[in-house]
This record gives C-alpha cells, structure tokens and sequence, in this order.
C-alpha cells in the first residue's frame, strides 16, 4: 500500500531557529513529491521535486528530495511567527497516470514558532 | 493561473439532512478536479476525483457521492449526513500537463 510518513508529528521552536521537517514515503512507480504549507485554511503550494538531489528554493525555505532513500526534506531557516501552520508531504504515483493526477498525503508535521 | 471558489465557508446540519457542497474553477479549462476531507488531526483524505464532465472516481465507499455537470463545477452531495460526516472538506484543481493540485478555501461542515 503506498503511505507517506511525516515526522514529526509536531515541532515547537523560537524565532530565529532553523527546523527540518521530514517526510518518507513508500509507493509505486513514483512520479513527484510535493509540499504544502496549510495555516487556518487551505493548503497552498510551496515546491514540487521530481529529481534527486536538486534542491528547491524560496527564499529562507528549501527543500530536497532523494529518491533512493524514499524521503525529502524541507527545511526552514531564521523561522518567524508567521511560519506557524501545518506542514503537509504529498507524493503523486506515476500508476495513478498522468491524467489523474492523485496524491497522497501525510498527516502533516505542525509548526508553532514562539516569538 | 486558476481560481477555486468553494460554499459555503461554513455549515451546521443535524444528522440525516441532506448535504450539497459547490465548487467551481476559474482560469482554466478541462482541469482535474478533487474532492478531499480532513478531518481533525488526520491527513487529508481524497474522496472523489473527476477528469471530465460526468467523471467521477470515488476512493472511499461512503454516504456521499460527486457530480460535475460542466467542465469547472464539481459539486459533493450527500442524502442524509452522519456524525462521521464533519470534517473540513476542500476542493483541487489540477492543470493537464501540470502535477500541482491547488486548493479552494474549504468548507467547514460540522453535523450535530
């Protein structure tokens, strides 16, 4: 059965920490791994990795994918109180065609950043 | 790039009322389209996915069901909501040729 895990569950830090949030996955004929970053509503898009070892970048978040060891990070630095919310890993099966589209999505890894 | 407009924001139905949930996409045309709930402290769990007028796939046998009677409108219904039923429910689009799903603002049903 494909599942994605996320760890951990959730995460307390200060202002100005750096965090790394994880997220395995085991499913079959992977296509991509995707994070979103859900606060009060609905998630919204952060990055989309496809290719090992290409890291993706937006400014003090990035992440990084690596598809021999089934897991991707994303890692946040300087946080700040406004990087509170869930964090949400969802994987895209290449079996679930490309019209489809579906996703799988962990349970999610919650931030709170303290001022 | 597309918009996704779900209704209502909010809702309070006591259990066996009917329940008829709307979204609808700007922006695009002949997108994928996907019905998800979450509920409190799972992960979002896909319900029903349509690639096109009249498709519909669901992923989980339950009380509800789906319909998309034009290209941009997907509509989750059911005849006689449970408690089981509450949850956060959120609509996605997703571009042919592109793999990111977006999300709808999402609608808080909570079932009495």
């Amino acid at each position: 059965e494909d599942k994605v895990v996320q760890s951990p569950l959730s995460l307390v830090v200060h202002e100005g920490d750096t965090v790394t949030l994880n997220c395995s996955y085991e499913v079959t004929n992977f296509r991509s791994l995707l994070w979103y970053k859900q606060e009060k509503k609905a998630p919204t898009f952060l990055f989309m990795l496809t290719s090992s070892g290409i890291e993706k970048k937006s400014g003090r978040l990035s992440s990084i994918l690596d598809k021999k060891e089934l897991f991707s990070i994303l890692n946040i630095t300087a946080t700040q109180t406004g990087d509170s919310a869930v964090y949400l890993c969802a994987v895209s099966p290449l079996n679930y065609g490309g019209s489809q589209g579906n996703l799988i999505f962990g349970k999610g890894t919650k931030l709170s950043v303290k001022p | 790039s597309q918009t996704i407009h779900q209704w209502p924001a909010t809702l309070v139905q006591p259990v066996g009322s009917p329940l008829s949930l709307e979204c609808t996409v700007e922006g695009t045309s002949n997108p994928n389209l996907y019905w998800y709930r979450q509920a409190a402290g799972r992960g979002l769990q896909l319900l029903f996915y349509s690639v096109g007028i009249g498709q519909i796939s669901s992923e989980v046998p339950q009380n509800l069901s789906a319909s998309r009677p034009q290209d941009r409108q997907f509509i989750l219904s059911s005849k006689k909501l449970l408690l089981s039923d509450s949850g956060f429910y959120l609509c996605a689009c997703k571009r042919s040729s592109y793999n990111e799903q977006f999300f709808g603002p999402g609608t808080r049903l909570t079932v009495l």
